[in-house]
């Protein structure tokens, strides 16, 4: 079975600085994405970025950057130039690949992040 | 493009009752899963429809139903309601399954 986990249960930075949000995740599978996925406090999940496995490119999306390390298992979120609307949890997920997929996502139990004024 | 839709938004039932939430996937998608999520447990997987067949069931009793209608509209429905029930229930959906999932807003379900 796989598992996700997220170490840092609550984290702060102040605006316009850069954090980074651990998460781990064990599993035996070869195929499978990777997800980071935020909930502000209107508790809407929105995607924030995605990993395909197969890809050694780490996934970046304009703030939002992934270090991507396969090997160690380790799947951490750079948030750059942090902005208020960033406070929100975070969750990492994992969603194995096979044919007749089901979309079964796999979360950790989420880092709490507040960015300070 | 209309996000997923969740209705209702928010729920209040008494203990023993059956109660039907409704998801709305985005135009084109065909698979849709249902999640709930509560402070001890955290985000749970219920169980995932593509084509209006259930392709994967998570570890809930069979008090916790779904089905998805030909328009890939889905409902879950969760009969004789306990305490323990009470949670925000998110729906999310995909292309196919195989891809990334987008979440609606959730119907916050009380159960008193």
């Amino acid at each position: 079975a796989q598992t996700v986990t997220q170490s840092q249960p609550e984290m702060s930075v102040q605006e316009a600085e850069t954090v980074t949000l651990s998460c781990t995740y064990d599993t035996s599978e070869n195929n499978y994405y990777l997800f980071w996925y935020k909930q502000p406090p209107s508790r809407q999940m929105i995607l924030v970025i995605r990993q395909e496995a197969y890809k050694q490119q780490n996934a970046t999306e304009n703030r939002f950057s992934v270090n991507f390390q396969k090997a160690a298992k380790s799947f951490s979120l750079k948030i750059s130039d942090s902005q208020l609307g960033d406070t929100a949890m975070y969750f990492c997920a994992f969603m194995k690949i096979f044919g007749g997929a089901t979309n079964k996502l796999i979360f950790g139990t989420g880092t709490l992040l507040a960015v300070q004024p | 493009k209309a996000g997923v839709t969740q209705t209702p938004r928010y729920l209040i039932k008494t203990r023993g009752q059956q109660v039907t939430l409704s998801c709305s996937p985005i135009s084109g998608h065909r698979s849709v899963s249902w999640y709930q999520q509560t402070p001890g447990q955290g985000l749970q997987f219920l169980f995932e429809y593509f084509s209006e067949t259930q392709r994967n069931k998570g570890n809930f009793p069979g008090r916790f139903s779904g089905r998805q209608f030909s328009n890939s509209r889905s409902e879950m429905n969760v009969s004789t309601l306990e305490l323990g029930d009470s949670a925000l229930y998110l729906c999310a959906s995909s292309l196919d399954g195989n891809t990334e999932a987008f979440f609606g807003q959730g119907t916050r379900l009380t159960v008193v």
